[in-house]
């Protein structure tokens, strides 16, 4: 069955960019009506939509975050990326990476999740 | 865009049924009949319990079931069972390929 996986550091600096990436497994990433999507949670907080991308490349990004924001696609790989720039303790959180159906508008399956820490 | 609104906490005693709701405007839940409801146990990811207001996904129980009236969405669990306490998140869609969660609802057995 498909299986996502997160990848990547676990700390990073204030200032710096926060890298992720997500290696889909048990099935392709090029599958038709399905994007591929971030979702964070702070701790102890709810769930925050960062973005997601098709197989092609095309992306939408939360707006509040989009300044930040970069979602790429590697379907060589069957992987996908985020990467949030000049981040902050606020960006600390857990990181889950999700098969978008983009019909239905839902997140179907979902990674194990990652925590980032952002700190000195 | 703002988080949609659910009650911080919900409780009932195994057997009875306990309703969340999941309150947006006319921009998220009211425009659109894309509301998903998530389940999310200590330390997990989230697990897709609804979608489309009122759809299951295979293997979810029959005991949860969603609806929505205006600019409100609501998930109710009939038959509470022990493994239904968990935190509930609910998500729609709002427009210009965007997407909004709510602030989460803690479902207690008591």
């Amino acid at each position: 069955q498909l299986q996502l996986q997160e990848s990547g550091p676990g700390l990073v600096k204030p200032s710096e960019t926060l890298s992720l990436t997500c290696t889909v497994s048990g099935g392709s990433i090029s599958s038709s009506s399905y994007y591929w999507g971030w979702i964070r949670q702070p701790p102890g907080k709810g769930l925050e939509w960062i973005g997601s991308i098709y197989y092609s490349g095309s992306t939408y990004y939360n707006p509040s975050l989009k300044s930040r924001v970069t979602i790429s696609v590697d379907t060589s790989k069957n992987q996908f990326s985020l990467k949030l720039s000049s981040v902050t303790a606020a960006d600390t959180a857990v990181y889950y990476c999700a098969r978008h159906d983009w019909v239905y508008s839902a997140f179907d399956i979902w990674g194990q999740g990652t925590m980032v820490t952002v700190s000195s | 865009q703002s988080a949609l609104t659910q009650p911080p906490s919900a409780s009932g005693s195994p057997g009875q049924s306990v309703t969340i709701s999941c309150t947006g405007t006319s921009s998220d839940v009211g425009g659109y009949n894309y509301v998903s409801w998530y389940q999310q146990h200590p330390g997990k990811a989230p697990k897709l319990m609804i979608y489309e207001v009122s759809k299951r996904p295979s293997g979810v129980p029959d005991r949860f079931s969603g609806s929505k009236s205006g600019n409100t969405a609501s998930l109710t669990v009939s038959g509470l069972q022990a493994e239904d306490e968990a935190d509930y998140y609910c998500s729609s869609y709002a427009g210009s390929n965007n997407f909004v969660f709510g602030t989460g609802t803690k479902v207690t057995v008591l």
